[in-house]
This record gives structure tokens, C-alpha cells and sequence, in this order.
């Protein structure tokens, strides 16, 4: 069964408002999760690294401000797109790392922005 | 800095037939991580194998195979007798062993026709 669910698995959304996706680890708690984003055609981009009950990393290039993040239990992390433009429109997963088996992150079903 | 590798874009073949995706990787780290994910059309990843950079030994799990050559820095996959349900994109990825931050190749995207 699913390890990660994501939710929502799509949005449309106007410019200028603000979208909320939920990332759920569903068989172990999970002190770290990832945000990627894909957009079509390429590879995954990390976003940034979720840690419970810590502001999140960055990575170069990812606005903290834009892209909000939550990881407030072991098993939820959220990512709020704030403002959002048609550039945002992407494909946004997460992953969490398995505390029994660190060294495998598993992966969200993924969730599709789209922004008119 | 770490660096992955997919050269080929899109590999197109007929059911049945065998289908070898290429991986490259840079690291300076000698020890370290490789992946293979499979991305089908619904998106979601699918772990596929994890292999040790000092475990040399190629590995095989029904139909998919693994070549792990550090000499080459390649950790090449193989599909065998390939089946429509194996149309993805497949993407090859790299960590440091203390760092969880993955690096992904840009994918290869194989269809399979019957």
C-alpha cells in the first residue's frame, strides 16, 4: 500500500492566491521530508528539506517566503505556495525517509498546480 | 558537486525486447549511494533498487538487472523482455551517504508498443 499520500493530487487556482499541499507520511514517523518540484518533461528539482519541529532548508534559489513549510508532527508536512503566478504551475512531490531504512526516500503520488 | 547523467531521452522498443538505460554519475565522494526510480504516467515514483558504492556486485530482481561499475562511474538498467506496463520515465539519482539530498538524472522515457 501507499507509504506517503499527498493531497490534494490537483489544484487549479487563480493568480494571486494561496495553495496548501498536504504531505503524509502513512507507516512511520518521519522527522525528515523533501519537496521537489517537477515541471513537464524534466527532471525533479528539490525544494527544500522539511525537519519536524525545525524551520526548513532551502535550497540555492527557492524563495522561503513564496514557498512556506510546515513540519509541525512526525507524520505531516505542508507546503503553502503563496501568491501564486502561472509560473508556479508545476508538478510538486514529496518524499520522506523511512526511519527504519534512512537511506530510502519514498515518494508522494504528486500534486499538480496549475495557475490561471 | 555531484552530478547524474541520462543520456538518452527517450528509447522507444516492441514488447518483448530488451532495453538497457544508461546512467553516468559524478561525485567526489567515495562512498556514496545510487538510485533507480520509475516514474509511470499516474507520477508517482517507484523505488526501484539502492545500491552501496562499495558493493560492486550487479544485481538482479526478475525482469530488471543492474551494472554498477565504479571504474566507469556508470550504473546502467536493464529491462528484460520488456512489457507495456514498463512505459516510464526512469530516473537514476546520487547521495552522499550523509547527506539524504538526492540528485537526479534528467530520466529516460521508455515506451513500450505491443
Amino acid at each position: 500500500g501507499a507509504v506517503v499520500s499527498q493531497h490534494p493530487s490537483w489544484v487549479i487556482c487563480k493568480s494571486g492566491t494561496s495553495v496548501k499541499i498536504e504531505c503524509r507520511s502513512l507507516d512511520f514517523q518521519a522527522t525528515t521530508m523533501f519537496w521537489y518540484r517537477q515541471f513537464p518533461k524534466q527532471s525533479l528539482m528539490l525544494m527544500a528539506t522539511s525537519n519536524e519541529g525545525s524551520k526548513a532548508t532551502y535550497e540555492q534559489g527557492v524563495e522561503k517566503d513564496k514557498f512556506l513549510i510546515n513540519h509541525a508532527s512526525l507524520t505531516l508536512s505542508t507546503l503553502t505556495v503563496t501568491s501564486a503566478h502561472p509560473e508556479d504551475s508545476s508538478f510538486y512531490i514529496c518524499s520522506v525517509l523511512s526511519s527504519g531504512s534512512p537511506d530510502t526516500q519514498y515518494f508522494g503520488p504528486g500534486t499538480r498546480l496549475t495557475v490561471l | 558537486a555531484q552530478k547524474v547523467t541520462q543520456a538518452q531521452t527517450e528509447i522507444s522498443v516492441v514488447e518483448k525486447e530488451d532495453v538497457t538505460l544508461d546512467c553516468v554519475y559524478e561525485t567526489r565522494d567515495t562512498t556514496y549511494y545510487l538510485f533507480w526510480y520509475k516514474q509511470p504516467p499516474s507520477g508517482e515514483l517507484v523505488f526501484l533498487i539502492r545500491r552501496n558504492s562499495f558493493d560492486e556486485q550487479n544485481e538482479i530482481s526478475g525482469r530488471y538487472s543492474w551494472n554498477f561499475q565504479k571504474s566507469t562511474s556508470s550504473f546502467n538498467f536493464t529491462i528484460t523482455a520488456s512489457q507495456v506496463v514498463d512505459s516510464a520515465v526512469y530516473f537514476c539519482a546520487l547521495r552522499q551517504v550523509n547527506d539524504y539530498k538526492l540528485s537526479f538524472g534528467a530520466g529516460t522515457t521508455v515506451t513500450v508498443r505491443a
